[in-house]
């Protein structure tokens, strides 16, 4: 089992281009969600889903888009990337029922420069 | 709205008890979560308490006190590879898709 895996590692965008981040799980997880984490900021929920064709916006969601056209991806799209948008992105996912813990998993972590 | 308030930083020797502290502020209260993370890597799961109570997994406990809104990670015979960041989280129970509510994380820092 991969887990979770994210692509690309690093990227480096210019302000106002796109680009689509990838995440991907092998756990046949329901639930999938994409964070940002900026230094002191913890993680923030920018998008979330609770199954295949199913999407909805979580904290800081504004500036992003998200498809989950397969129950294995979850994809995170910048469409006019701004420098705010500097950030680590991780994906997570989590089985679904309401057993204890809740644990989620994360990918790796996607570095955004934009300049 | 939901908060979570936790130290930015601890310091500790090696062989040292550390105790992270965690206070919270949420409706819908389901349980508290404890995440680590290395520097430059992903969270990675610790603890989880839904009651009130201690949890223990070897060298690291958690504590809940629901009515107090609290809880704590404790992490005893302190190594070297303890040096992360420590988050405290929430399920609330009021958030779609049980996605969890992050504090700002605890950079602990151990030195021998």
């Amino acid at each position: 089992n991969a887990g979770v895996t994210q692509t690309p590692k690093f990227r480096v965008l210019k302000t106002g281009q796109s680009m689509t981040l990838l995440c991907a799980q092998d756990m046949n997880h329901e639930y999938m969600y994409w964070y940002r984490q900026d230094p002191g900021m913890g993680l923030r929920l920018i998008h979330y889903s609770v199954g295949e064709g199913t999407t909805a916006k979580g904290e800081v969601p504004d500036g992003y888009n998200v498809s989950r056209l397969k129950k294995q991806n979850f994809l995170l799209g910048l469409e006019s990337a701004a420098p705010s948008q500097t950030s680590v992105y991780f994906c997570a996912s989590r089985q679904t029922g309401t057993s204890e813990p809740y644990e989620q998993y994360f990918g790796p972590g996607t570095r955004l420069t934009v300049t | 709205g939901q908060s979570l308030e936790q130290p930015s930083e601890v310091t500790a020797v090696e062989g040292a008890i550390v105790q992270i502290n965690c206070t919270y502020q949420t409706s819908g209260f389901y349980g508290l979560s404890w995440y680590q993370q290395h520097d430059g890597g992903a969270p990675t799961f610790l603890s989880y308490n839904g009651l009130d109570g201690l949890e223990e997994t070897g060298r690291f406990s958690s504590f809940l006190s629901r009515s107090d809104s609290y809880g704590y990670l404790l992490l005893q015979e302190l190594q070297m590879k303890d040096s992360a960041s420590y988050f405290c989280a929430v399920r609330d129970r009021w958030q779609a898709g049980t996605a969890l509510i992050f504090g700002k994380g605890t950079t602990l820092s151990v030195s021998s």
